[in-house]
């Protein structure tokens, strides 16, 4: 059972309003991920830390930013949400000292921006 | 360019019936094969991880075969319950750094029904 949560599990807002995805995990793991998932597509990486004080942007582009602090926490911020934000936002841990670095997720954020 | 293509992109079949999921992958270098389930709403979780010296790992009634030369992957599901619904979605990682880069199919939707 992985422990790693994120809230809120939904998310309705309005075009323009600041948000902030949370993402908290107990493992100690030093490596944490963002991704964003369409119906049917696949996962897209958009941040990821190695550790504290530690960010850098996916692959996909987008308009969000992240911080790392704590090791066990790693939000990710919306300045100014827009419809095409709207998506299933995932995140991820994982430690180089588990055998294959197994990845564990969340069970995400389902935003959606009228 | 690195891909990861899934096939069939969905599947339905009835309760206690066995299935095959196929997973192609163009990724070089390779370093592993992982296989995850994700239930509608949630986020993925890992059935098994496979590197390139192994060519089959089960899980329970989940069994995974790796052909490394042909770049081919399979789960076999056997005997499966309606809790098998869900989206099964195979993750290549590449060498390099500690869990490299991954790539994601995009899935196959499996239904099962009574």
């Amino acid at each position: 059972e992985a422990d790693i949560y994120q809230t809120p599990r939904y998310l309705v807002i309005g075009t323009g309003k600041k948000i902030t995805l949370e993402c908290s995990q107990t493992m100690g793991h030093d490596k944490m991920y963002w991704y964003q998932q369409d119906p049917g597509m696949e996962l897209h990486l958009i941040h990821y830390s190695y550790g504290v004080n530690s960010t850098e942007k996916g692959d996909l582009s987008s308009e969000s930013t992240v911080s790392r602090i704590r090791t066990e926490h790693f939000p990710l911020t919306l300045e100014s949400a827009r419809p095409s934000h709207t998506s299933q936002y995932l995140c991820a841990s994982s430690s180089p000292r588990t055998t294959n670095e197994k990845l564990f997720f969340g069970s995400g954020t389902q935003l959606s921006v009228l | 360019k690195n891909q990861v293509e899934q096939s069939p992109q969905s599947l339905i079949i009835l309760e206690g019936k066995n299935c095959t999921l196929q997973c192609n992958y163009t990724v070089s270098p390779f370093s592993n094969l992982r296989w995850y389930k994700q239930d509608t709403g949630r986020g993925p979780v890992s059935l098994t991880i496979m590197t390139f010296s192994e060519n089959t790992k089960s899980n329970g009634r989940y069994t995974a075969t790796l052909d490394a030369d042909t770049k081919q992957s399979s789960l076999h599901i056997t005997a499966s319950q309606l809790s098998d619904s869900a989206s099964y979605i195979c993750v290549v990682s590449d060498r390099g750094s500690t869990l490299g880069r991954l790539y994601f199919g995009r899935g196959t939707q499996l239904t099962v029904w009574p």
